[in-house]
């Protein structure tokens, strides 16, 4: 099946520093990336849609200059939180939609970040 | 605007039978999707809605119905393992995916 690998699963880091986060498409290629936050006992909340060869597209209220996406590859996206503050502590998840299939959407398996 | 709406949280004995409802208001409709999410994990796919009636899959069925704007997820013969949030997503006419807030499911012996 189609699997987006997603690392790192956690990750602590001190306000102020930036934390990357990958996602990869192992077995297909990911045109589009979808990076979501979840904060405990919430939704997922849409961040920002990642186009390969494109700029992101952001949901109303992120801040592009804070979460930067970069889509450079068919099978990378990127997510870099820049200057954390301990507010960005939450969960993160990378999705794709699976080509040709009724499956919808896979999951990446998630970062918990905490910031410090 | 777009809304999607689950119970909170539900409770149900080992063995039994749970059915979850989603009903949405959503700009278009292209498919209705229920996912399964243990704690601190990502979300798994369970089953996929765009025609009216219900998908059965093992001991999970999935039911829609269009003009009612409604949605249920069954779950047969529950077993521990199933005790996690159950997340019901619409697909608008831009294709995003909606979310509901999750209901989570608690699974007594």
């Amino acid at each position: 099946g189609a699997v987006v690998s997603q690392h790192p699963s956690r990750v602590i880091c001190k306000s102020g520093t930036s934390v990357k986060i990958e996602c990869r498409s192992l077995d297909f290629q990911a045109t589009t990336m979808f990076w979501y936050r979840q904060f405990p006992k919430q939704s997922l909340m849409l961040m920002a849609t990642s186009n390969e060869g494109s700029k992101a597209t952001y949901e109303q209220g992120v801040e592009k200059d804070k979460f930067l996406i970069n889509h450079a590859s068919l099978t990378l996206s990127t997510l870099t939180v820049t200057s954390a503050h301990p507010e960005d502590s939450s969960f993160y998840i990378c999705s794709a939609r699976v080509p040709e299939s009724n499956y919808g959407y896979t999951f990446g398996s998630g970062t918990r970040l905490t910031v410090v | 605007g777009q809304n999607i709406d689950q119970p909170t949280e539900m409770t149900a004995t080992e063995g039994a039978i749970v059915q979850i409802n989603c009903t949405y208001q959503t700009s278009g409709f292209n498919g209705l999707f229920w996912y399964q999410q243990h704690a601190g994990e990502a979300p798994t796919f369970l089953s996929y809605n765009v025609l009216d009636g219900l998908e059965e899959k093992g001991r999970f069925s999935s039911f829609l119905s269009r003009s009612k704007g409604y949605s249920y997820l069954l779950l047969k013969e529950l077993q521990m393992k199933d005790s996690a949030s159950y997340l019901c997503a619409v697909m608008d006419s831009n294709y995003q995916l909606i979310w509901g807030a999750g209901t989570k499911l608690i699974i007594k012996p």
